[in-house]
């Protein structure tokens, strides 16, 4: 399966400002996924990412608080604007992997972004 | 809505023995189920999963059941070890939907020696 790369890991951030996160990923996909994990909640779909092509959201996720960016088949970004401390959660990419008759997912480690 | 859910937020097992964990759905759509572990700080990584056509999958010392007629599905861990400990997360996904993954809210497992 792929290896993803993502950073940064974790940073503090003043509201009103903005965070980009990247991902880069070892070998070329068609699509690439960003998810949302607030504390204490599962993880939640925020955009489908192809390449040569806007973004795809998810209900109750919008491109202007969520630009996502995808200028290749082996990097995305995710910047989330605006910032308020409703944002604090972790921020992970995702690409998916087939096996024979399995296929998967493979996650970055995971931004965890804290808003003050 | 949540449709997949894992109603036991926590399970504490003894070294050795086996633990269980639990997942509930509600859109009989799913159709690819997944359970990944999370250790703080990291992102989530995949385990096994099961297509619907089988109700059954076994990989090392982890095997998935599902029961589509329950809509449940469980994992299987024997024997536990203490590097087990995580939170086990299932998904699920269902063909046509751009491969997105619904997530359930997680299970802490913790092994004890």
């Amino acid at each position: 399966s792929a290896v993803i790369s993502q950073k940064p890991s974790r940073d503090i951030c003043q509201r009103g400002t903005s965070l980009t996160i990247q991902c880069q990923v070892d070998s070329q996909v068609t699509m690439m996924f960003w998810y949302r994990q607030q504390p204490g909640q599962s993880l939640t779909l925020i955009a489908t990412a192809n390449q040569g092509s806007e973004a795809t959201y998810e209900s109750g996720f919008v491109i202007d608080k969520f630009p996502i960016s995808r200028p290749n088949l082996t990097f995305s970004t995710l910047t989330v604007s605006n910032l308020s401390p409703e944002d604090s959660s972790i921020y992970l990419c995702s690409v998916e992997w087939t096996g024979g008759a399995f296929y998967g997912y493979t996650f970055g480690s995971g931004t965890r972004l804290t808003v003050v | 809505d949540q449709q997949v859910k894992q109603n036991s937020p926590s399970l504490s097992v003894q070294e050795g023995r086996i633990s269980i964990l639990n997942c509930d759905y509600t859109n009989s759509m799913f159709d690819y189920f997944l359970w990944y572990k999370k250790y703080p700080a990291e992102g989530p990584t995949f385990l096994i999963s099961i297509s619907s056509i089988k109700d059954k999958n076994e990989d090392g010392r982890f095997t998935v059941f599902l029961n589509k007629s329950a809509k449940h599905l469980s994992l299987h861990i024997v024997p536990s070890q203490p590097g087990d400990s995580a939170v086990y997360f299932c998904a699920a996904s269902y063909t046509g939907t751009a491969s997105k993954l619904t997530f359930g809210t997680g299970t802490r497992l913790q092994v004890t020696l």
